[in-house]
């Protein structure tokens, strides 16, 4: 089955400057890749997505991007703010609909005023 | 659009009681939803899939008779908990699929006393 390893664990950042987490999977026929954001208490929320067909996407301060041929994808969050500070799961699936999704272990990003 | 719900948000029982947890997709059918469980700090563990009109599908080591299942319509998946113990007190969190993409409940904190 697929195996998704996500790092660093914990990440610290000054406010303002960028954030990038990093994931890989082991099944190459994965081509759906979400990232979620957990806030503590709550339940994850879908902040950006990629399928395999492209390479980058991105949605104001936050992009991901895939690298097929090596198996890895990350997320980028640019001009970090207080409110960012949350654990971030990236996740794999082979996207043949209604499919289980294989998730990495998370991080814990800490933004520092 | 693309909201999911749960009630109740917190419940805390006592040791031997039932305890139900619904999941509802507020404005779109759901021909699957997905359980799942997590514990403090770290990543979600799927429980089992549930399919609208069919018996849900669990993951290897849930006992089936102990986390009951019943997607009785395309908008709503219920777990219930039986027999509760407090090795059962976790955040569980419900999903379901839309556009090939899932999205989470805010999840349940059930403590068992």
């Amino acid at each position: 089955g697929e195996n998704v390893e996500q790092h660093p664990s914990t990440l610290s950042v000054q406010e303002g400057d960028s954030a990038v987490i990093k994931c890989t999977y082991s099944d190459s026929a994965s081509n759906y890749f979400p990232w979620y954001k957990q806030e503590l208490g709550k339940g994850p929320q879908l902040i950006i997505d990629i399928r395999s067909n492209v390479g980058e996407k991105k949605d104001q301060r936050i992009a991901v991007t895939l690298n097929k041929t090596a198996k890895h994808f990350s997320l980028h969050i640019t001009e970090t703010q207080p409110e960012d500070s949350a654990v971030y799961f990236c996740a794999a699936i082979i996207d043949f609909g209604n499919e289980k999704l294989t998730f990495g272990t998370g991080t814990r990003l800490t933004i520092i005023p | 659009g693309a909201v999911v719900s749960q009630h109740p948000s917190w419940v805390i029982c006592k040791s031997g009681t039932s305890v139900k947890i619904e999941c509802r997709s507020l404005d779109f059918q759901a021909t699957t939803m997905f359980w799942y469980r997590q514990f403090p700090k770290q990543s979600l563990m799927l429980m089992a899939t549930s399919n609208e009109g069919s018996k849900a599908t669990y993951e290897q080591g849930v006992e089936k008779d102990k986390f009951l299942i019943n997607h009785a319509s395309l908008t709503l998946s219920t777990l219930t908990v039986t027999s509760a113990h407090p090795e059962d007190s976790s955040f569980y969190i419900c999903s379901a699929s839309w556009t090939d993409t899932q999205y989470f409940g805010p999840g349940t904190r059930l403590t068992v006393l």
